[in-house]
């Protein structure tokens, strides 16, 4: 069973819109750590923020903010006023207890067109 | 700013001949990460390292892949021989785990192409 889904193969949207790229995950540990990355066309994976499971509350940065909900074992990743610089493939990624592997989902890619 | 380097960033070999990649992770970190990406299979974990003892290696051919950490400051992959299915690109990544903090970093990557 997939760990991490990224349902959305690929989002379009127009610079300045809000997008939403959802991330469910799967585990039966109660403790566990749930990230996202930025791929952007040069290719690098860039970390963005970490979450641990203890802790719900949601976390804006700038432009980008996430809805971690536990109930729904989701971590969504909104991005406002979205800017052509963030097109590019975001990963979602769970980390269960004892930082033991690192689960990656496939990959949402955002093009955002002026 | 501290980063993981790797290199070869790219690599072009026939098949048969014997590939390594090199990972200088970040210094002070005690986990080390092996990824291979393709388009078809996304991001697959090879092998992984915590204080440069290999704790999961599943996820690579153990005939043809060897992954080792001789010493805290780098990681080797190595294929041999090659095959046109390992074209991807390999990265590395390092993190400092204690527990409640920790996250993974990543390097630029090498891209692997087998003729």
């Amino acid at each position: 069973a997939q760990k991490v889904t990224q349902a959305q193969t690929e989002i379009s949207v127009v610079e300045k819109e809000d997008v939403t790229l959802d991330c469910v995950y799967e585990t039966r540990d109660t403790t566990y750590y749930l990230f996202w990355y930025k791929q952007p066309p040069s290719g690098e994976l860039v970390f963005l923020i970490r979450r641990n499971s203890f802790d719900e509350q949601n976390e804006i940065s700038g432009r980008y903010s996430w809805n971690f909900q536990k109930s729904t074992s989701s971590f969504n990743f909104t991005i406002t006023a979205s800017q052509v610089v963030d097109s590019a493939v975001y990963f979602c990624a769970l980390s269960e207890e004892g930082f033991n592997k690192f689960y990656f989902g496939s990959g949402t890619k955002l093009n955002v067109k002026p | 700013d501290a980063r993981v380097t790797q290199t070869p960033r790219d690599k072009v070999t026939e098949m048969g001949q014997e590939v390594t990649m090199r990972c200088q992770p970040i210094l002070g970190h005690n986990t080390v990460f092996w990824y291979r990406q393709t388009m078809m299979q996304g991001l697959e974990l090879l092998a992984y390292f915590r204080n440069r003892a290999p704790l999961d290696d599943s996820g690579m051919p153990k005939d043809r892949f060897s992954a080792e950490m001789p010493d805290a400051t780098l990681a080797t992959l190595k294929i041999q021989p090659s095959e046109p299915r390992d074209s991807a690109v390999y990265f590395c990544a390092s993190g400092f785990w204690t527990g409640p903090t920790g996250e993974l970093f990543f390097g630029e990557g090498s891209r692997l192409t087998v003729l």
